[in-house]
């Protein structure tokens, strides 16, 4: 058990709709990183958080969108669904801000993303 | 884009050690570098990480060389369970933490 926990595991849902992904990261963890994983496709990174602000951003769509609350837990929104967003949704907490921490990404178990 | 190159697939028989590569060129002097696992849709997992000087845990040992453009992720005696996609990351700019497509382990019986 990494700590980190995403909610919902499942969804599906239907395309134009939005719906909202929910992290809680690891106890004593600052940092939130949110990835999308397509069908045998690799991690794509989408944002970063760090202690409730926007500390790296990936190529993520402008129909996406995410932010870190003061309990540090984080949300993805994700709105006019389209087929192609269909994927795993990946939430990964750290201790430190920034690559050259000595703190490694724990990941939860994703979110299974279906949109019909 | 990743900045690491990893091969795509090798094969390990079971038992035998497991010496997987990546090639990160392009790390900076204080970034460490860091080994992940995924085993099919799993959450990726941590496995290790390091500086400058080699490292062991009980998952597996990591050798950096001198120069930190390249490491090499031994898992001494694989087993079935170690069938899963290996990550390494390092070299990328502003922060982000990007894998890139790995290395798929198939360890033979």
């Amino acid at each position: 058990d990494s700590g980190v926990t995403q909610t919902p595991k499942h969804l599906i849902t239907a395309t134009g709709q939005r719906v909202t992904l929910r992290c809680s990261p690891r106890s004593g963890d600052l940092s939130v990183y949110w990835y999308q994983q397509s069908l045998d496709q690799g991690l794509q990174f989408l944002i970063q958080y760090y202690n409730g602000e926007e500390r790296a951003k990936g190529n993520i769509l402008e129909r996406f969108s995410a932010q870190q609350f003061p309990d540090l837990h984080s949300e993805l929104n994700l709105s006019s669904l389209e087929l192609g967003d269909s994927a795993l949704y990946f939430c990964a907490s750290s201790q430190g801000p920034s690559r050259s921490y000595n703190s490694p990404l724990h990941f939860g178990n994703g979110t299974r993303l279906t949109v019909t | 884009d990743a900045k690491t190159t990893q091969p795509p697939s090798m094969d390990c028989a079971e038992g035998r050690a497991a010496n997987l590569p990546c090639n990160h060129s392009t790390i900076s002097g204080n970034e460490y570098v860091y080994w992940y696992r995924q085993i099919h849709s799993q959450g990726p997992q941590y496995i290790i990480h390091g500086l400058k000087n080699n490292e062991t845990n009980e998952m597996a040992s990591l050798i950096i060389t001198e120069d930190r453009k390249s490491s090499t992720l031994i898992l001494p005696h694989a087993t079935l369970r170690d069938t899963a996609v290996y990550y390494c990351t390092g070299g990328n700019r502003d922060d982000k933490i990007i894998f890139g497509k790995g290395t798929r382990l198939h360890i033979l019986p």
